[in-house]
């Protein structure tokens, strides 16, 4: 079974620039998910996706960043325009469950963001 | 205070030691909890879930102590391979939905 994918791995970019990640589920799940994740510490999420509905983007920075999947399969996280402390690791995951609390979610390798 | 806390570590072993990390976590009302496994310059891998008292798969035993707000992971017979860093993660109840929070890990060294 293939795994969550993600692109680019990594990205290079001058400030003020923008940047999008673009992420493709495990099949069947339902949920994505995309999280940040700076170095030394835990993954921290922006923005969750129950098909194609944004259920939980509290934790998304809504001056710059925006999300969007369009036919509830893959997914593409833009920041607009990247400053200095977005340089960090953007990382998608996905579940087959929506939220519960079998709640195991499965990572695709991360976009390795810097911003110059 | 964070929500989940971990020991940085690094937590430096020979092959063949048994080591063991603990994690705190505040919310009373968490349900699930994960370890989860990383890698240098990798992502975080699923290792062990504990949606009870504990659990156990070959060399890796989660236990959970609901009272005192602790998760530990048990590493038997450490091998070169299992050094990485070992996030605690906490399915944290939110809203009517469940959210991961994670821990900033737990760094390990096997040594030969």
């Amino acid at each position: 079974e293939a795994g969550v994918v993600q692109s680019p791995r990594y990205k290079i970019i001058e400030k003020k620039q923008p940047v999008a990640f673009w992420c493709n589920p495990i099949s069947g799940h339902n949920t994505l998910y995309w999280y940040l994740q700076n170095l030394g510490q835990g993954p921290e999420l922006l923005i969750r996706y129950e098909n194609e509905e944004a259920v939980d983007d509290s934790q998304l920075p809504k001056d710059r960043f925006s999300a969007e999947r369009l036919k509830g399969v893959d997914s593409t996280l833009k920041i607009q325009p990247a400053e200095l402390g977005d340089s960090a690791v953007y990382l998608c995951a996905s579940s087959s469950h929506s939220g519960g609390a079998r709640n195991e979610q499965f990572f695709g390798p991360g976009t390795r963001l810097t911003v110059l | 205070r964070k929500e989940v806390e971990q020991d940085p570590g690094p937590f430096n072993v020979p092959e063949g030691a048994t080591v063991a990390f603990n994690c705190t976590y505040s919310n009373s009302a968490s349900q699930s909890f994960f370890w989860y496994r990383q890698d240098c310059r990798k992502e975080p891998k699923l290792l062990m879930s504990v949606y009870s008292s504990g659990n156990e798969d070959g060399r890796f035993t989660a236990q959970l102590n609901r009272a005192s707000q602790y998760i530990s992971l048990l590493i038997r017979d450490s091998k070169l391979s299992d050094s990485a860093t070992y996030l605690c993660v906490v399915n944290k109840l939110m809203d009517s939905s469940y959210k991961l929070i994670f821990g900033s890990g737990t760094r390990l060294l096997v040594r030969p």
